[in-house]
């Protein structure tokens, strides 16, 4: 069974820092992987998709990568603004399935 | 730019009731999902639709949930005799394609069974 993580659960950074978020599952056999954000009481927005034989994507300040052998991705937002205050969700599809499986988010905090 | 709509934004309801949770997805998209959140805890697959059929369910849907395409554009979801562990957020997405799958979600609706 599919189990995704993300680390850290929450994170706060003051404006204008780089960062990156975490995310691994446990079955390395994925479609594809998904960044989504949260923004509270709202529904998910998605950020970026990357197709398994991909290795990264990029949109604006956010780059997201990924390594399917080791069951891990990545997001990159750089300079980050008060804006960019959310929960940020990692979510997998596998082949075969049209569910994705979602980990339970990074809370992240940009202080002006 | 084209979204997912769904209404009510929250809905309020006894346990024992039923409630239809309804969704207008994207015009030109094929697959329809419900996935919902319980507060505080990772958001979870329900039930995907193509074709005027279910094709995928998990665990969670069982016969208390159906779901339902009754015209063109819209898609619902109905829980028959609702319990205190359906108070959650209900997603609604959809996606034009299976092969790409970049699912887009609506804002939600927030039941809370008293």
């Amino acid at each position: 069974k599919q189990e995704v993580t993300q680390i850290p659960a929450a994170l706060s950074v003051p404006e204008g820092e780089n960062l990156v978020l975490n995310c691994s599952f446990t079955d390395s056999a994925i479609y594809n992987l998904q960044w989504f954000r949260q923004d509270p009481g709202k529904g998910l927005t998605s950020l970026l998709l990357i197709q398994s034989s991909q290795r990264e994507q990029t949109s604006g300040r956010l780059n997201a990568s990924l390594d399917k052998s080791s069951g891990r991705s990545t997001l990159y937002i750089a300079a980050s603004q008060p804006g960019d205050s959310a929960t940020y969700l990692c979510a997998v599809s596998q082949g075969g399935s049209e569910k994705l499986v979602f980990g339970k988010g990074t809370k992240l905090t940009v202080n002006p | 730019e084209p979204e997912v709509t769904q209404t009510p934004s929250h809905q309020v309801t006894q346990m024992g009731q039923e409630v239809i949770l309804r969704c207008v997805p994207i015009s030109n998209h094929l697959y329809f999902y419900w996935y919902r959140q319980i507060l505080g805890q990772k958001v979870e697959f329900l039930v995907s639709f193509y074709n005027n059929e279910i094709s995928e369910k998990s665990e969670i849907f069982d016969d208390q949930f159906s779901v339902e395409r009754p015209d063109g554009s819209n898609f619902t979801l109905k829980i028959r005799s609702t319990k205190l562990e359906d108070s959650a957020m209900y997603f609604c997405a959809s996606s034009v394609s299976l092969a790409k799958n970049i699912q887009y979600f609506g804002a939600g609706t927030r039941l809370s069974v008293l």
